[in-house]
């Protein structure tokens, strides 16, 4: 069956450090792969897209890379900031999106 | 107002009570979702419209009741919930369905629905 997970529930990173995510999937072949970031109480916020020809994307102190062979997205936050404290899901498409279920991301000061 | 609004944004029930939720886009786009969102679980996508027209249903009782009455707007009828329906409900809409990149979705804060 088709499968989206996310490393972990919970992360802390020390304020300054680089969060990496992880985001693993089975059974998929994505044509694209989004990131989003919930805060409590609030709706998901599209973050960052990338395709499956493409191997890193960037915004700003965000990346992104998608390795299909692995069947894998990571997502980097450089020089973390408590503001970055969330939670970040990964969604994939092929036919229709498909979220994962999330990793909270703590970042301390 | 800009973006995906929703009202409320709070509401508790009892389980024999009718009420809905709304929500309104103001991006012009063509498609508009309804997502439970439980404790620990992925996003569960119920329902899908496109052009007014939904396209997914995705196996939702039909104590939950869909409505798209124009492209700007979307409702949630509830009744005769059961406690295992208290979650967060959010409406997101997308310039367009299926159609690759533009169906980044863009979400409302949720309604925060409680059923005693």
């Amino acid at each position: 069956s088709q499968k989206i997970e996310q490393n972990s529930e919970a992360l802390n990173i020390q304020e300054g450090k680089t969060a990496t995510l992880t985001c693993n999937y089975t059974n998929y072949s994505p044509a694209y792969l989004q990131w989003y970031r919930q805060d409590p109480g609030r709706g998901p916020v599209f973050l960052l897209l990338i395709r499956e020809n493409e191997k890193e994307k960037r915004k700003e102190r965000l990346k992104v890379t998608f390795d299909t062979t692995l069947k894998q997205s990571l997502f980097h936050i450089t020089a973390s900031q408590p503001a970055d404290s969330a939670t970040y899901l990964c969604a994939l498409v092929n036919e229709k999106l498909t979220f994962g279920t999330g990793t909270r991301l703590t970042i301390i000061p | 107002e800009t973006g995906v609004t929703q009202t409320p944004r709070h509401l508790v029930m009892g389980m024999t009570n009718k009420k809905s939720l709304k929500c309104e886009q103001h991006l012009g786009h063509n498609a508009m979702y309804w997502y439970k969102q439980s404790a620990k679980k992925p996003l569960e996508l119920m329902f899908v419209y496109s052009l007014e027209e939904r396209v997914e249903n995705n196996s939702v009782p039909s104590r939950f009741s869909p409505e798209c009455p124009n492209s700007s707007h979307l409702f949630l009828h509830l009744h005769t919930l059961q406690p295992e329906d208290s979650a967060l409900y959010l409406c997101a809409s997308s310039q367009d369905y299926n159609s690759g990149t533009s169906d980044t979705q863009y979400f409302g804060p949720g309604t925060r629905l409680t059923v005693l």
